[in-house]
């Protein structure tokens, strides 16, 4: 089993929709980034958090510590929004990252 | 501006060559990282720097050699030992520990 896993793995939508990517992790973590990578491969850092919620535009994180799960909201999707979301856990000096979501918003 | 470059983005090398690729950042990061990615998959760590002068193996070292002589700098060698080489490399770097990375734009490595 993955020490950080995602879901889902795949999601299609229609333009307008809102959107939710989760995170659940089973190590001990200091922190969680939520990232976004584009077809071309760079990876662009969207939130780190440790603890309650953050949001950015229309992107919003949020993480539980007790229940080890974080989830990445997105209002109002636009098509420009598709990308491969990922999440990644702070443990000691390493980042351990979850396979990503791939995110399709339709016209 | 502040930031992280790779370089190049795209490289093609024959198999059985060394191959080096290049990451300099400019935000005056202690901590450097490489990943290495392939289709499908999360990103592994190869190697980390906390400081110059002095770098870790991650969990998929073997094949791969780095140097941290300055701090700006963490360049990656694939060498010939490496079995499957042809991947998306990305370096990253931080202030240090458990603080929010930044990332390069990556390397496509296609080996022939």
């Amino acid at each position: 089993k993955n020490e950080v896993e995602q879901s889902p793995q795949n999601l299609t939508a229609q333009e307008g929709e809102f959107i939710t990517i989760n995170c659940s992790y089973s190590v001990g973590i200091s922190a969680l980034h939520w990232l976004q990578q584009h077809p071309g491969g760079g990876i662009v850092s969207l939130f780190m958090l440790s603890s309650g919620k953050k949001k950015h535009g229309r992107l919003i994180a949020t993480i539980n510590i007790q229940e080890k799960h974080s989830s990445l909201h997105i209002t109002a999707s636009h098509p420009r929004d598709s990308a491969v979301y990922i999440c990644a856990a702070h443990s000691n000096y390493q980042l351990i990252w979850g396979a990503g979501t791939k995110l399709i918003i339709k016209p | 501006d502040g930031g992280i470059t790779q370089s190049p983005k795209y490289l093609f090398r024959k198999e059985g060559q060394n191959v080096t690729l290049s990451c300099e950042q400019n935000l005056n990061h202690d901590a450097m990282y490489w990943y290495r990615q392939d289709p499908g998959q999360g990103l592994r760590l190869i190697y980390y720097s906390q400081i110059v002068n002095d770098f870790q193996k991650g969990d998929i070292a073997e094949g791969y050699s780095v140097s941290r002589e300055k701090k700006e700098s963490f360049p990656l060698t694939v060498t010939s030992a490496q079995k499957n080489p042809t991947a998306f490399y990305l370096c990253a770097s931080s202030m240090g520990k458990n603080t929010e990375a930044f990332f390069g734009q990556g390397t496509r490595l296609t080996v022939v």
